[in-house]
């Protein structure tokens, strides 16, 4: 079975403070995605990355796959409020397994105060 | 654009009961996927449906059952409702059962069972 670990659990910071979000197994994944999400709604995709070392920027935001592909980072510089929620990692099938099942991280809430 | 409709947003049980969770997506995805999600423990896998007319376990099956009812529809059954099935309930949907699609969540049926 697939786990991954996301730390920390809770982060809760000032605007402008940068942070990172990690997402560790000992398993190998495919892909890795990250997800935020509101309260009351449903995750919402941010990025995938895929190959071993990808590192993939959205604004503020990078993201970065392991070289081994089992590990993932989440990287947001000067935090604003805007980004409070909930941050998931998932994991897809190993390779060679088919489909698209994945396997989530336990969350990451992010509190960002103005 | 709806994107995947959940419905109903709320429901209370009593243990016993049964009950369907509706679920219906608009981007002619093939791929239909059932979470729940428990403080603490991310997303979880319960069934999935790779394409119309076949659905396969997920991590969780037990005490639920599924209808891929057509490509649009899928369906999520409780036929004795349990305390420990008290959660939210996520649909997903993806274009194909290929790893690294990402999935499309609707808003969540927030479950309580007493």
């Amino acid at each position: 079975t697939q786990l991954l670990e996301q730390s920390p659990q809770f982060l809760s910071i000032q605007e402008g403070e940068n942070l990172t979000v990690y997402c560790n197994s000992s398993s190998v994944f495919s892909s890795l995605q990250w997800y935020r999400q509101e309260p009351g709604e449903g995750p919402v995709l941010l990025v995938t990355v895929v190959t071993g070392g990808e590192v993939k920027k959205l604004k503020r935001l990078t993201f970065q796959f392991g070289d081994a592909r089992k590990d993932s980072s989440l990287h947001i510089t000067a935090a604003q409020p805007g980004d409070t929620g909930l941050y998931l990692c998932a994991g897809g099938p190993p390779r060679g397994e088919y489909g698209n099942k994945l396997v989530f991280g336990a969350g990451t809430i992010l509190r960002v105060k103005s | 654009n709806a994107g995947v409709t959940q419905t109903p947003k709320f429901q209370v049980l009593k243990t016993g009961q049964s009950m369907t969770l509706q679920c219906a997506q608009d981007m002619n995805h093939n791929s239909m996927y059932w979470y729940r999600q428990d403080p603490g423990m991310g997303l979880r896998l319960i069934y999935y449906s790779a394409s119309e007319g076949t659905t396969d376990k997920g991590e969780v099956p037990n005490g639920y059952n599924v209808s891929r009812l057509n490509k649009r529809e899928f369906s999520l059954r409780l036929e004795s409702a349990a305390p420990s099935q008290t959660s939210v309930y996520f649909c997903a949907s993806s274009q194909r059962d290929y790893s690294n699609q990402p999935q499309h969540f609707g808003d969540g049926t927030r479950l309580s069972i007493l």
